[in-house]
């Protein structure tokens, strides 16, 4: 089994309507990542959660919100979406050892289609 | 603020060797990570340097030099299954906040052909 898992893997919506990313882990890690993966422009950080009662705006918050509603799970949610968050999502976890070289592990991605 | 730049594409033939550089600027800087992704599949990680120099891990090894601001994949016999999107990231802006909150490259292609 997956380590960090993303539900749905694909979905398909249109303008307006709410829309929820979910991502589960069970390393055990602290720290949860939202990232948007956008064609020619990498990995762009959403929103990041140190703890269940730490959540703090990335680079591209706007638009989105988040939930952390255990320390295992982590939610993304577009509240009205547009054409323009079409885009890959991941998840990542990091233990949080309170040192740099944070080591990432992500999730498979969800691949969301706003029309 | 922060920005790391790496070429869009390298194509090379089964059994070569590719450098993919990475160069950054960024108010405060820690180390540089580097992560493969397949396919749009889940990005992993390969390498990280802190300091200046050469890590090596099997066939691939990275390098730093801070004075230069500056790093480097380097993949070694090359094989089909290395072709692949490889991102560098760093935690950048100096401070301990940032730690954790890699920010990306926007990647280089590699296409590895026989």
């Amino acid at each position: 089994d997956a380590d960090v898992t993303q539900t749905p893997r694909n979905r398909i919506t249109k303008t307006g309507k709410r829309i929820m990313l979910e991502c589960s882990q069970t390393k055990g890690h602290d720290r949860m990542y939202w990232y948007r993966q956008d064609p020619g422009l990498g990995l762009r950080l959403i929103y990041y959660s140190f703890d269940v009662k730490d959540i703090n705006k990335g680079e591209i918050s706007d638009g989105y919100s988040v939930s952390r509603q255990a320390q295992a799970k982590f939610s993304l949610s577009l509240e009205s979406a547009i054409p323009n968050q079409t885009a890959l999502y991941f998840c990542a976890t990091s233990d949080g050892l309170g040192t740099a070289n944070e080591k990432l592990f992500f999730g498979s991605g969800t691949q969301l289609s706003v029309l | 603020g922060q920005s790391l730049e790496q070429p869009s594409e390298v194509t090379a033939v089964e059994g070569a060797i590719v450098q993919i550089n990475c160069t950054y600027q960024t108010s405060g800087f820690y180390g540089l990570s580097w992560y493969q992704q397949h396919d749009g599949g889940a990005p992993t990680f390969l390498s990280y340097n802190a300091l200046d120099g050469l890590e090596e891990t099997g066939r691939f090894s990275s390098f730093l030099s801070r004075s230069d601001s500056y790093g480097y994949l380097l993949l070694q016999e090359l094989q089909m299954k290395d072709s692949a999107s490889y991102f560098c990231a760093d935690e950048g802006e100096g401070t301990t906040d940032s730690w954790g909150k890699l920010q990306f490259g926007a990647g280089t292609q590699v296409v590895v052909t026989p």
